[in-house]
């Protein structure tokens, strides 16, 4: 079973639509947890950290659940800007991290 | 500005060679990565280094081999011995924030 798990989708929203992420770890003991966006051909750059109170930074809201072990992001009004693959990351918490898949995103006008 | 630097950006290898990817950081961070990334398939740990002169194999280490000599130096030797190299090639370091990513290489048997 990998350590991080995610649908690949791809989703394909409209512009404005609400639309969501869940990802589920399989280690108890992680601590760290972080989404990432790639875009096409280019690096992975941390979009949040996610925080067991959960945490907003705009549009985007992240979520921990860890008696389910699952994260979520939660991104409101998509803009065309928002079209990437979003990457759930766990882990330690000075140590190695673990990355899902990633799910692609695309937002249509 | 702080970050991290990798190249080249393009490398082209040819068949039984072996080639230097480098990556240097001024982030300060004590905790290096090597990533390789294939369609499809996500971010695959190849090599790590928590420390300067310490390193441990990640989930793909066979046919690769890293040196940390340096803090601000990881560099990654894909050896004849990988027998399917073509990928993107990733460094991260890290501290409590999470990863910082080079701009990644991108390698290609000929």
């Amino acid at each position: 079973r990998k350590e991080v798990e995610q649908d690949p989708g791809p989703f394909n929203v409209p512009e404005g639509a609400t639309v969501a992420f869940n990802c589920t770890y399989s280690n108890s003991a992680s601590q760290s947890f972080f989404w990432y966006r790639q875009d096409c051909r280019k690096e992975p750059k941390l979009l949040m950290s996610v925080y067991s109170s959960g945490n907003e930074d705009g549009r985007f809201t992240a979520q921990l659940n860890r008696a389910s072990q699952y994260i979520s992001l939660l991104i409101r009004d998509s803009k065309l800007s928002d079209s990437a693959t979003y990457l759930c990351v766990g882990g330690s918490t000075l140590g190695r991290l673990y990355f899902g898949r990633g799910t692609q995103l695309t937002v249509w006008p | 500005d702080g970050g991290i630097t990798q190249s080249p950006k393009y490398l082209f290898r040819k068949e039984g060679q072996n080639v230097t990817l480098s990556c240097e950081q001024n982030l300060n961070h004590d905790a290096m990565y090597w990533y390789r990334q294939d369609p499809g398939q996500g971010l695959r740990l190849i090599y790590y280094s928590q420390i300067v002169n310490d390193f441990q194999k990640g989930d793909i280490a066979e046919g690769y081999s890293v040196s940390r000599e340096k803090k601000e130096s990881f560099p990654l030797t894909v050896t004849s011995a990988q027998k399917n190299p073509t990928a993107f090639y990733l460094c991260a370091s890290r501290d409590l924030y999470g990863y910082t990513f080079g701009s990644g290489t991108r390698l290609t048997v000929v």
